[in-house]
């Protein structure tokens, strides 16, 4: 099965810096990496995803890339405000009939005044 | 769009009753729902997936008779929680997929499980 690793576990930024999340799966079918934001004991939610068909994709503050040969994607926020503070979860899923998504360990991101 | 709601929000119950959740979709139609265990400080686990109108699929390790997964309609999956033990105590996200078609998930607020 798939396997996700997310580092680092805990990110300390001073506001206005930028922020970089990494992870890597296992399963060279993967192709749909979404990226979800979690605040304490809230939903996790979709802040940007990416199919394997491209390479970087961008929403205002937040980037994400992929490496499909190395099979590692990564997470950049620009301008980090302190409401970016969180835990942010990578995930990888396969193709529609196996969409199930794995999910990294998480990152705790803190962004200081 | 795309608003997944989750009831109760929050439940304690005395060890070996049974607890139920209900996941639903608000504003679309989900064939397929998913339901994800979280402890604290921890990552999300995939329980199962769920298909209206058919058995649910458990991962590896949840037993499904604990478990329950009923997915009736096209707008609610339930979850119950047989004989609930401590150890069992936990946040219960559900999330269920937008489209047809699409990996795209989008998860419910979750439900707050304490069993004493």
């Amino acid at each position: 099965g798939e396997n996700v690793e997310q580092h680092p576990s805990t990110l300390s930024v001073q506001e206005g810096d930028s922020a970089v999340i990494k992870c890597t799966y296992s399963d060279s079918a993967s192709n749909y990496f979404p990226w979800y934001k979690q605040e304490l004991g809230k939903r996790p939610q979709l802040i940007i995803d990416i199919r394997s068909n491209v390479g970087e994709k961008k929403d205002q503050r937040i980037a994400v890339t992929l490496n499909k040969t190395a099979k590692h994607f990564s997470l950049h926020i620009t301008e980090t405000q302190p409401e970016d503070s969180a835990v942010y979860f990578c995930a990888a899923a396969g193709r529609f009939g196996n969409e199930k998504l794995t999910f990294g360990t998480g990152t705790r991101l803190t962004i200081i005044p | 769009g795309a608003v997944v709601s989750q009831h109760p929000s929050r439940v304690i119950c005395k060890s070996g009753t049974s607890v139920k959740i209900e996941c639903r979709s608000l504003d679309f139609q989900a064939t397929t729902m998913f339901w994800y265990r979280q402890f604290p400080k921890q990552s999300l686990m995939l329980m199962a997936t769920s298909n209206e109108g058919s058995k649910a699929t458990y991962e590896q390790g949840v037993e499904k008779d604990k478990f329950l997964i009923n997915h009736a309609s096209l707008t609610l999956s339930t979850l119950t929680v047989t004989s609930a033990h401590p150890e069992d105590s936990s946040f219960y996200i559900c999330s269920a997929r937008y489209l047809q078609g699409t990996e795209t998930q989008y998860f419910g607020p979750g439900t707050r499980l304490l069993v004493l």
